[in-house]
């Protein structure tokens, strides 16, 4: 079964500082992966999606994650972080075939807090 | 485009009673998902719709039901709620076909449910 594995529940960083926040994933083909942003009391955003191609994918808001089959991660990135990127973060991991079609499995989060 | 909408945004029910979700999916998707959000659980699927059609479903009591109408739009309903039915409930959609590939998924800001 697909399970998404966020090492990290708190991650602290100061502004203008980079960011990685790290994602493993279990599946047994290649999976479709997402990272998604929630505010305080606010739905899910999509920050970035990997279906296939190029393993370095670039989404909104400066972030950019990287596919590595081998490490079955799925790291998202930032270079320089803004206060208003706290919020928390969700990997997820969607399945192409079979009765898990269009349901994502998603890891249990990372709060990111940022420091002035 | 307009986004995902979910009425009411915040509910406060008793333990026993029953309540009803609505959401409104993206102009043009046919596939509308629910997940319930707590603490201690995270995210986990309740169920997806396509063209009216249950298509998949997560491990939840049958006290959970959803249903589908023919322009999209879907209904959650909670029987004989119990406490720790209090949760966030998103509902998202996306445009992924019955041919397959886990599209997107857009979400709504969700429906604050506390039960007492």
């Amino acid at each position: 079964a697909q399970s998404v594995t966020q090492p990290d529940i708190h991650i602290t960083v100061s502004e203008g500082a980079s960011l990685e926040l790290r994602c493993n994933y279990s599946y047994g083909a290649t999976p479709y992966l997402f990272w998604y942003v929630q505010s305080p009391g606010q739905g899910l955003q999509l920050l970035l999606k990997y279906f296939s191609g190029d393993t370095l994918v670039q989404g909104i808001k400066g972030f950019e994650a990287e596919f590595k089959r081998s490490q079955s991660s799925f790291n998202l990135r930032k270079p320089s972080v803004h206060w208003s990127d706290a919020a928390e973060y969700f990997c997820a991991v969607g399945a192409d075939r079979g009765s898990t079609l269009g349901r994502l499995y998603f890891g249990r989060g990372t709060q990111l807090t940022v420091w002035p | 485009k307009a986004g995902v909408t979910q009425t009411p945004r915040y509910l406060i029910k008793t333990r026993g009673q029953q309540v009803t979700l609505s959401c409104s999916p993206i102009s043009g998707h046919r596939s509308v998902s629910w997940y319930q959000q707590t603490p201690g659980q995270g995210l986990q699927f309740l169920f997806e719709y396509f063209s009216e059609t249950q298509r998949n479903k997560g491990n939840f009591p049958g006290r959970f039901s959803g249903r589908q109408f023919s322009n999209s739009r879907s209904e959650m309903n909670v029987s004989t709620l119990e406490l720790g039915d209090s949760a966030l409930y998103l509902c998202a959609s996306s445009s992924v076909s019955l041919a397959g590939g886990s599209g997107e998924q857009y979400f709504g800001p969700g429906t604050r449910l506390t039960v007492t």
